[in-house]
Formats: structure tokens, sequence, C-alpha cells
């Protein structure tokens, strides 16, 4: 069976760092594209970036665009997203998720996912 | 692509007929999944490229619509059902999901 699991999440001050992991398993990861997907408290999900099945594109959502830096390691079954000048806005569950790639309809859903880990960002 | 979700949230009963729909501010194909979140879980997928429906989806759950306009409807509310239900677009990046809509008793 295919599982996800985040680990990372913690307080930090703005303007602080932090790196969040993704660890894979029951499927080849290196076959995958893989994404972060985020909800801020009582609020709804945020596409934050994904990245191709050998790390060489990636793609990220405006709010965190140049601040954020996903990467994979496919030796390791990882996926890690480093998130720098963090900002209150940036508080939130972060979850890895795999994107699914459809040959029939030739199309990408979000199949499997974890059950997340959480970031504070507060003084 | 902005995602708009109509209503943000909704009160049905078991047995009702419901329908949400999800507006892409650009057209998107029929890119348009729908997923399934309830209280402190991760989301599910119901439907993905509009309207496949996921393996082990029932059947009361269906999907249609294709460009800008696109709807989640289910048939016959089942207790599981109320939880909060996102479109997302995967036409481009970045793949954009609607803000929720809500599904109450």
């Amino acid at each position: 069976e295919e599982h996800l699991v985040e680990s990372g999440g913690g307080l930090v001050q703005p303007g602080g760092s932090l790196r969040l992991s993704c660890a894979a398993s029951g499927f080849t990861f290196r076959r995958f594209w893989m994404a972060w997907v985020r909800q801020a408290p009582g609020k709804g999900l945020e596409w934050v970036a994904n990245i191709k099945e050998d790390g060489s594109e990636m793609y990220y959502g405006e709010s965190v665009k140049g601040r954020f830096t996903i990467s994979r390691d496919n030796a390791e079954n990882s996926l890690y997203l480093q998130m720098n000048s963090l900002r209150a806005e940036d508080t939130a569950v972060y979850y890895c998720a795999r994107d699914f790639f459809s040959n029939r309809e030739a199309s990408y859903y979000m199949d499997v996912w974890g059950k997340g880990t959480t970031v504070t960002v507060s003084s | 692509t902005q995602m708009t979700q109509s209503p943000s949230s909704l009160s049905a009963s078991v047995g009702d007929r419901v329908t949400i729909t999800c507006r892409a501010s650009q057209g998107s194909g029929n890119y348009l999944n729908w997923y399934q979140q309830k209280p402190g879980k991760p989301p599910k997928i119901l439907i993905h490229t509009a309207s496949t429906l996921h393996s082990g989806v029932p059947s009361r759950f269906s999907g249609g619509g294709s460009g800008t306009d696109f709807t989640l409807t289910i048939s016959s509310l089942q207790p599981e059902d109320f939880a909060t239900y996102y479109c997302q677009q995967t036409f481009s990046t970045p793949y954009t999901f609607g803000q929720g809509t809500r599904l109450e008793i």
C-alpha cells in the first residue's frame, strides 16, 4: 500500500527557515510527479509546488515563488520543501501528495496524500 | 487560473440530491478534479478529468462540464458525504483549487 509521511514541521519565527520532508513507500517513487499542498487553519487547500519525476522541472504557487524550493531524492524515496523567509501567512498544515498521471485521460490528479505536518510561523 | 465554487456552504438532508458548481477564470479543458475532505484528514480524490470516477468512489458521485463550468453532483446524500468538497484545475500550473464547499446536515 502506498504511503506518504511528512515530517519537519514546527514553530519558527517570521523570517526564519524550515525544511519539510516526505518519505514515500509502497510505490516506485521515481516514476511520479510529486507535490506539496497546504491548508491554513480553518481555510481551504492551496497548491504550493510540484516536481517532475527526475527533478528537472519544478513549478510554484505565486505566494511562495522565490521563497520555497521543492526537491527530491529518488534514491531515498523522499520529497522535500525548503521554506525560507517565512511569514505568518505560511502557517498551515503541509501535505505531500502524489501527482498521478492518467494515460487514458492524459490528466493529472493527486491520488495519494500524507497526513500532513504543521508549520506555525510566529514570534 | 482562479477557481470559484458555489455555494460556499450548503445544508442538505440524507437522501437529497445536491450539485456543487466550479467556475474557472480561464478555459481548463476537462482538466478538473474533485476532492472530498473531512475534518482533520487529508483530501481524497473523488473525480478526475471532470467526469471520471476514481476507483472505489460510490456511483452516487458524478461530475460534468468542460471549459470553464463544472459540476459535482451527489445523487442521494449519505451520512458519510457530509464534508468539504474542492475542485482543482490541472490545465496549467499553478494547479489552483477552488475555495471549497462545506456540505452540512
